[in-house]
């Protein structure tokens, strides 16, 4: 057990809806990553938040949006969502030079 | 272009093989973690290597760090198939700790 908790599990919607993703980091951890790994492919990083900031940015697509909470949990927002967008996204938590820790991911198909 | 570059992008071996997965970068990493996922779950941390000539053992798989911590190995002795998974590299620079950096990744498929 890694000590990330992401829900749900399994979400299915369809093209045009909007979707919340929810992730619980390590406890300890001020940093949550949010990534997107389509089938048989590597992780896409898409955003990073520190202490309720956004850090960084990555292949993050203007549909979508997350937040960080002061509780340190994080929300990922998709929006008008695409059949392309069904994928695996996973949360994942760090702290200062410490390696990620992965939750289980939620698995998002858009029909 | 991917900072990592990951080799081999496919494995798929006997059981009782041997198999080396490599992870090459022209960058400087302060520490490179690898990692295995199996189908429809989160990669899980294998290892962290920090030391340029580090070498790191787990049971059968042993981790490598180059000497100039540019790159890295993960050897398999007498693969097993529980071992199959996606093994990825990860890495972070000296100069932005915050960030990761991913290979692409090896499918590693060992048949029974």
């Amino acid at each position: 057990d890694s000590g990330v908790t992401q829900t749900p599990k399994h979400l299915i919607t369809a093209t045009g809806q909007r979707v919340t993703l929810r992730c619980s980091p390590r406890s300890g951890d001020l940093s949550v990553y949010w990534y997107q790994q389509s089938l048989d492919q590597g992780l896409q990083f898409l955003i990073q938040y520190y202490n309720g900031e956004e850090r960084a940015k990555g292949n993050i697509l203007e549909r979508f949006s997350a937040q960080q909470f002061p509780d340190l949990h994080s929300e990922l927002n998709l929006s008008s969502l695409e059949l392309g967008d069904s994928a695996l996204y996973f949360c994942a938590s760090s702290v200062g030079l410490s390696p990620l820790h992965f939750g289980n991911g939620t698995r998002l198909t858009v029909t | 272009t991917q900072l990592l570059e990951q080799s081999p992008q496919f494995l798929s071996i006997q059981e009782g093989e041997n198999l080396t997965v490599y992870c090459n970068s022209s960058s400087v990493f302060s520490s490179l973690q690898w990692y295995r996922q199996e189908p429809g779950e989160g990669p899980v941390l294998l290892v962290t290597v920090v030391t340029g000539g580090e070498v790191k053992k787990l049971k059968r798989l042993t981790f490598q760090f180059g000497d100039a911590r540019k790159d890295s190995s993960l050897h398999i002795t007498a693969a097993q198939p529980g071992d199959t998974g996606l093994y990825l590299c990860a890495g972070q620079v000296e100069y932005n700790f915050n960030k990761f950096y991913f290979g692409s990744g090896t499918k590693l498929n060992v048949k029974p």
